[in-house]
């Protein structure tokens, strides 16, 4: 079955710890994207990707970065994490030149301790 | 200032009823509009989305656009409790262009 997978689905981690947030798609898509989303706030575009090798940063200034190796998997790192890290962090892909049609992940909610 | 305003609620109503949900933007180059549901623990999905101004009608859900006022509203008709979730509206300047999201208004739907 086509889907956008995201682990681990909770995170409960140390300041300064390194992480990596996995987000993997079977659709094929091209264009991925990492969107941080608080409590009863708007998602706000952290990363983009339109194809392997090509991420670009999105409005929302994030201190986290991400890669895109194979057109399935664009995971998103943070070297040391800090409690202003404390997010939901959902990924979405979508294809063709639509990007208003995305299919999300079900998220990975991280909290920094 | 925003660029899309959305009233948080929560809204509470009966089931059966009609909902009306609502943004406002400030953008007017924006072209295309989308409502994602979000359940609670869960990833928005796309509902609808219109392209400009107008209706478009999709089951129980009825998606308006007038650009005149920036306004666009979502309508469900004979509400159902598996509709309570998170509305969120989007909008984008065109196909290629980012989503720019509002806030998200919850819906909850009583039996």
């Amino acid at each position: 079955e086509a889907d956008i997978y995201q682990t681990p689905r909770y995170l409960v981690i140390g300041t300064g710890k390194k992480i990596t947030l996995e987000c993997s798609q079977t659709m094929g898509h091209d264009k991925m994207y990492w969107y941080q989303q608080d409590p009863g706030m708007e998602l706000h575009l952290i990363h983009y990707s339109y194809g392997v090798n090509s991420t670009e940063k999105g409005d929302l200034s994030s201190e986290s970065t991400v890669s895109r190796i194979r057109t399935e998997h664009f995971p998103l790192t943070l070297e040391s994490a800090r409690p202003s890290h404390t997010s939901q962090y959902l990924c979405a892909s979508s294809e063709g030149s639509g990007d208003y049609e995305q299919y999300f992940g079900p998220g990975t909610r991280l909290t920094v301790t | 200032q925003k660029e899309v305003e959305q009233d948080p609620g929560p809204l509470s109503v009966p089931e059966g009823a009609i909902v009306s949900l609502n943004c406002t933007y400030s953008n007017s180059a924006f072209q295309y509009f989308m409502w994602y549901r979000q359940y609670s623990r869960k990833g928005p999905e796309l509902l609808m989305y219109t392209y400009s101004s107008g209706n478009k009608e999709d089951g129980r859900f009825t998606a308006q656009v007038d650009k005149s006022s920036k306004y666009i509203s979502l309508f469900i008709r004979d509400s159902q409790p598996s509709d309570s979730a998170t509305y969120l509206c989007a909008m984008s300047r065109g196909s290629s262009y980012k989503l720019i999201f509002g806030s998200g208004t919850r819906l909850l739907v009583r039996p």
